[in-house]
């Protein structure tokens, strides 16, 4: 089954615990996004990569790390989280880039992240 | 400055009757558009998507309406289901490939 998964579902933790979100995906997609979702806000961009050891900021890149050093593989890391960074976090994968891509962009079920 | 507006951020409408979800841009370099669909605890799934070249594209139950001069896209559902009741997400891609989605509309159908 096509799908990208995420890991964990649900974590709390305190302000400056460094933390890891995992996702994957079985598509051999180039294209992975994290995006977080905020009331009012919808969803926006905060880093995306193109292919393996390529990534880019988006919309919303202050305090997190990405890597690609896998086609399937798109962590996304806050080195010290803090409380602005509660929020519902989402990573997606498209085959690959231009405009109608997107119709094929699968998302995974999302990590609910709340930092105290 | 939010370049994708959803004004409603909640509808309700009868089993049966029309939706129309809206959606304005500011965003000039937009030449496509989408809508996703979002249920509770899930990831926001595709539903339907327009390119700038058309005004009009339609996919069994759901129609989108592309007024360009006017920066406004509509989403049209014609029956709404119950389960239809989700929150709809407007997104829009720039030819470099950055895409900017709006809020959301929640949208409630009522048996």
């Amino acid at each position: 089954e096509a799908q990208v998964t995420q890991n964990p579902r649900y974590l709390i933790t305190v302000t400056g615990k460094k933390l890891t979100v995992t996702c994957s995906q079985n598509m051999n997609h180039e294209y992975m996004s994290w995006y977080r979702q905020d009331p009012g806000l919808g969803l926006r961009q905060i880093y995306y990569s193109m292919n393996v050891e390529v990534t880019d900021k988006g919309d919303v890149p202050e305090g997190y790390k990405v890597s690609r050093k896998e086609k399937r593989n798109f962590p996304l890391i806050l080195e010290s989280p803090s409380p602005n960074q509660t929020s519902l976090y989402f990573c997606a994968s498209i085959l690959s880039g231009g405009p109608s891509s997107y119709n094929e962009q699968f998302f995974g079920p999302g990590t609910r992240l709340t930092v105290l | 400055d939010q370049q994708v507006k959803q004004n409603s951020p909640s509808l309700s409408v009868q089993e049966g009757r029309i939706s129309i979800l809206n959606c304005d841009y500011t965003n000039s370099m937009f030449d496509y558009f989408l809508w996703y669909k979002k249920y509770p605890a899930e990831g926001p799934t595709f539903l339907i998507s327009i390119s700038s070249i058309k005004d009009k594209n339609e996919d069994g139950r759901f129609t989108v309406f592309l007024n360009k001069s006017a920066k406004h896209l509509s989403l049209h559902i014609v029956p709404s289901q119950p389960g239809d009741s989700a929150v709809y997400f407007c997104a829009g891609v720039a030819s470099y490939d950055k895409v900017i989605f709006g809020p959301g509309t929640s949208l409630s159908v009522i048996p």
